[in-house]
């Protein structure tokens, strides 16, 4: 069975640069969730996006930015990174009217 | 705020135990909650979602309990085996298609 599709899967970067984490979602999947997982931590919701549209935002820092395209993968835009920012970002994805979220394998970002 | 809590932070158990893993969280009015599987560095497996309409659920060697109105559920493993060692998330889902708030986890240590 397809599963959700993170690219990629490991990012170094430097600080201040910028990142772009992307999520495929399963096919026929129209919401898509974004977590981020710090070391040691619980996974933190960041943003939800259903049918294209933002549906739901947490605690994401205004560096951050991200959107939903037409065939329903989603981009995690993170610019002016920072040391703080390394951490494991996950994708989920649901079908419309039901409630399991199937998460992906997710993306570690790491900035030096 | 939802907050959820996992009890114990860590378990280490030998082969063959029967053992419960508990979760607790402040507002009751929950849709769903999902029990999570993480392997060290890896991504999250869903391991059963209870409706909050439902008691429990089962899934071999698993089974899933939530008194709702109460706040917690617990998660039941028999016959523990090495493989399970790994941490044990459990999240809520207030209304449908919304974010997951999740426990700490409980870290599993299965010693042959």
């Amino acid at each position: 069975a397809a599963g959700v599709i993170q690219s990629p899967r490991h990012l170094i970067k430097e600080k201040r640069e910028t990142a772009t984490l992307k999520c495929y979602p399963i096919p026929r999947h129209d919401t898509v969730y974004w977590y981020q997982q710090g070391p040691g931590q619980d996974p933190q919701f960041l943003i939800s996006f259903y049918e294209k549209m933002q549906s739901d935002k947490g605690s994401i820092p205004d560096r951050f930015s991200a959107q939903q395209f037409s065939d329903y993968h989603s981009e995690l835009n993170m610019s002016s990174l920072e040391l703080g920012d390394s951490a494991l970002y996950f994708c989920a994805s649901s079908p419309f009217g039901r409630d399991e979220q199937y998460f992906g394998p997710g993306t570690r970002l790491t900035v030096t | 705020k939802q907050e959820v809590t996992q009890i114990p932070a860590a378990l280490s158990v030998p082969e063959g135990e029967n053992l419960v893993l508990n979760c607790s969280f402040t507002d009751s009015a929950i849709y769903n909650l999902q029990w999570f599987r993480q392997d060290p560095g890896k991504g999250l497996t869903s391991l059963l979602l209870i409706q909050s309409s439902q008691r429990e659920q089962t899934s071999g060697r698993l089974n899933a309990s939530l008194d709702k109105s109460s706040g917690r559920s617990t998660l039941y493993i028999a016959a523990s085996q090495p493989g399970d060692s790994a941490t044990y998330l459990c999240a809520v889902e207030e209304t449908s298609g919304s974010r997951l708030t999740f426990g700490e986890g409980t870290q599993l240590t299965v010693n042959p």
